[in-house]
Parts: C-alpha cells; sequence; structure tokens
C-alpha cells in the first residue's frame, strides 16, 4: 500500500528566499511521484512529475524535485520565492503506473511574507 | 482554453434535497474521476470511469452516485446531501490510467443549509 507524509502543514518564507517542501513516501512497488499547487478555490494543477526516468525532474513556475530512493523522499524546491507561489502543494503517489490508485498527502500551505 | 470544466462553481442546496455537480471535458480523455476534498484535507477519490465502466471506492457512501453518458460529461449525484458533505468537489480527467497524468477541473464548492 501506498501512503504520503508531508512535513510541515504550513511553511512561511520571506519573497526571493529557498521553498523546501518536504514529502516522504511508502510504496511496495516502483512508484510514480507528483506534485500539485492548488489556488484558492481552484482546482489543483500539476508542477511536476517523477516516472523513474530522471531523479531530478523539472516542473513549471521554476520547481524542482528530487527523487532519492534511500530517504524514501520527492521534496520539492525552488530557488527563490515568489508573492505568487503562495499556495497549497500536494505530494501525491500512485502505484507504480496506475494512476486510479494515486494517495495524495495531507497537503503543505505555502505562505510568502513581502 | 478550459479543458475540464465544472458547473457551477459554487451550489448551495438543501439538507436532504437532491443536488447534481456536473463536469465537462474536451481533451477526449478516457478516464473522468470525481474527488470529494474538504476543507484543508487532501482530494479523496470517490470513483472513476473508465471509458462507460464505472470504479466505486470501496468507502464512498451510498449517498453519492454517478454518471457518464458520453465521453464528455460526467455528473456527480448527491441523493440526500447531509451537512457532512459540503466540500469541494473536483473533476479530473487522464488519458488513460496508467503512464498519465490528470487535468482537474476548477471545482465546485458545495454548502449545505
Amino acid at each position: 500500500a501506498q501512503s504520503v507524509t508531508q512535513l510541515g502543514s504550513h511553511v512561511s518564507v520571506s519573497e526571493g528566499a529557498l521553498v523546501l517542501l518536504r514529502c516522504n513516501y511508502s510504496s511496495s512497488v516502483p512508484p510514480y511521484l507528483f506534485w500539485y499547487v492548488q489556488y484558492p478555490n481552484q482546482g489543483l494543477q500539476l508542477l511536476l512529475k517523477y516516472t523513474s526516468a530522471a531523479t531530478l525532474v523539472k516542473g513549471i513556475n521554476g520547481f524542482e524535485a528530487e527523487f532519492k530512493k534511500s530517504e524514501t523522499s520527492f521534496h520539492l524546491t525552488k530557488p527563490s520565492a515568489h508573492m505568487s507561489d503562495a499556495a497549497e502543494y500536494f505530494c501525491a503517489v500512485s502505484a507504480g503506473t496506475s494512476y486510479d490508485k494515486v494517495i495524495f498527502g495531507p497537503g503543505t500551505s505555502l505562505s510568502v511574507i513581502p | 482554453d478550459a479543458m475540464v470544466i465544472q458547473n457551477p462553481r459554487y451550489q448551495v442546496t438543501q439538507f436532504g434535497k437532491p443536488v447534481t455537480l456536473s463536469c465537462s471535458q474536451t481533451l477526449n480523455h478516457n478516464v473522468m474521476y470525481w474527488y470529494q476534498q474538504k476543507s484543508s484535507q487532501a482530494p479523496k477519490l470517490l470513483f472513476h470511469y473508465y471509458d462507460k465502466d464505472f470504479n466505486n471506492e470501496a468507502d464512498t457512501p451510498d449517498n453519492f452516485q454517478s454518471r457518464r453518458p458520453n465521453t464528455s460529461f460526467c455528473f456527480l449525484d448527491i441523493r440526500s446531501p447531509g451537512l457532512g458533505d459540503a466540500a469541494m468537489y473536483l473533476c479530473a480527467t487522464s488519458r488513460d490510467l496508467v503512464n498519465t497524468e490528470a487535468f482537474f477541473g476548477q471545482g465546485t464548492r458545495l454548502t449545505v443549509v
């Protein structure tokens, strides 16, 4: 069975500072991993995904994530936070390739301080 | 251009009064999903259609039903909404179940009074 934990339900960073959102997963099979962003009263938008190719994955809006099997982690980073990055971020894991079994983490709310 | 469209964006319904939420897609994707997302929580999958095949999650209450009359449209029916059903309902589509990603609509926020 798969599971996802996200350390920190709320993260605050200053504008221009590094963004680091943590995600750890558990999966009995090689996982597919996703990061989604959700703005208030909006649906989810895919930031990036890991599908067993390169371990460093680059996504939209300057975000990237690194898959570390030894640490079962898939942390999301961005070198310099922008005010428009303030949103809810969800890490998700699926059992291999099957999307109907995607499990979402509890989410991390990112605030960006001017 | 919006690819997954949910109507309405906001819906208020009375306790116990049936309500239907709508989702349409222009992507011609095989799979359509319905998620329930309560405040400050992760989305929870209710069910999905692969083409015309309906797949219900084991813990989805019987109060929730779905219809997919054609490829483009999918409906979520709540037969007797309770106060606990107030949530954001998200529709998503994917081309297939494997080697794919999901595209989400903007959601419908349901309020039960």
